[in-house]
Order: C-alpha cells, then structure tokens, then sequence
C-alpha cells in the first residue's frame, strides 16, 4: 500500500544509546518531515527536507541528526539519547500540499 | 504564545449532535491543515484549505483569511469520530496546534 513507512514502532534506550529511526515514502514525495509529539503539545518539526539531497533544521533540532539518502527515505539519529528525548516521533511526507503520516514511534529514554 | 490555538481542549458529545471545533492563529498563512489522529495514533489528513470552505461526506471545514480563524464541523457525529483534531498552519514549515480530544458517545 502507498503511503510513509516508519520503523521501529517502539523502542526503548538508556541514556547516551544511540539509535536510528527509519522512514521511506513510495509517493514519490520531494518533502519529508520528522516531527515528536509529547503530551499537552502540538507537533513539533525537528528537521526536514525538501527535496533529496537537502536538510533543514526545525523547531526543536538538538540532540538529532537526519540523513536523506534518497528520494524514499528520510532518518533520523539520536547520538545520545536523553530522557528529555522520550516521546512519539512522526515521519511524513508532502507534496501538492497534502501530508501522509507514518504510524509513529513511541521512544521511551530511561 | 502558541501560533496556534484551537478549542475546546476537550469535547465531549452524544450520538448524532452537530460538534464545531475552532482554531485560531497569529500569523500570515499560505495555507491551514485539519488532521485527525485516531487513539491507536495514526494521523491522518483531513482538509487543506487557504479559504472559502470544503465539505467531505459529514465533515466540514471554513475559514476566514481576515479574521485568522477556521472551524471544523462535524454533522451527525458518530462513536468512530472519537479522535484527536489538530489544526495546523503552513508558515515556512508548518505549526501546530495542540488538539481537541474529542469523545462521542452512543
């Protein structure tokens, strides 16, 4: 089925753990998001990408790296993981103005 | 401030009433987004408006440019409407708002 693929679903790290989560789109979409959401708050932009080959830092950047290595997949590193980083993160992509979301990772950070 | 306020936080409603959520926001926009994110979480898009109004099945969207408000409305709700409705603006990126947990019971 199209749509934006996200790995894993859950996880949990100790703190200073470093771990990769994965996200691929078969839309052909140019722009790819990685968002977290934490309880009381809207979502947040960590970083995005707006066509392949390009990254940009969002709202709430440190402690995350992102690597878009392809026009499908968009990751995004936690070098060290910190409590401060639990939360459930989204995967998404656009094009024409409309958004697809992954299914979300639920990171714990103990 | 949050660029983007929406109301009520929560709501709650019996089978069939006419439910209105609203969102307001402080900036210029290109664009506003309706997103529903059901309790397994999975977001998924509803609307994506710059003005005027848009209708899909018993959902609803309006918004008014000058006054930097849209309304989400839904018709004859229904249990499975349960959900979580985020409005969001498209800036340079995109904020959100924080949602409104809306319950409807049978």
């Amino acid at each position: 089925n199209a749509g934006v693929t996200q790995t894993p679903k859950f996880q949990v790290l100790k703190t200073g753990q470093s771990m990769t989560l994965q996200c691929a789109q078969d839309m052909n979409h140019n722009s790819m998001y990685w968002y977290r959401q934490d309880p009381g708050m809207g979502l947040r932009l960590i970083y995005y990408s707006a066509s392949e080959g390009t990254t940009d830092k969002g709202e709430v950047p440190n402690g995350y790296n992102v690597s878009r290595l392809n026009k499908r997949e968009f990751s995004l590193r936690l070098e060290s993981a910190a409590p401060s980083q639990t939360s459930v993160y989204f995967c998404a992509s656009m094009q024409l103005g409309g958004y697809t979301f992954g299914s979300g990772t639920r990171l714990t950070v103990v | 401030k949050n660029e983007v306020e929406q109301s009520p936080q929560n709501l709650t409603a019996q089978e069939g009433e006419f439910i209105t959520i609203n969102c307001s926001y402080s900036v210029g926009i290109s664009a506003l987004h309706w997103l529903q994110q059901h309790p397994g979480g999975g977001i998924v898009s509803l609307f994506m408006l710059s003005s005027g109004k848009k209708k899909h099945g018993r959902l609803i969207a309006t918004i008014n440019i000058q006054e930097k408000h849209s309304s989400l409305h839904i018709t004859a709700s229904h249990p499975r409407d349960s959900a979580v409705y985020i409005c969001a603006v498209r800036l340079d990126d995109m904020r959100f708002g924080a949602g409104t947990r809306l319950t409807v019971k049978p």
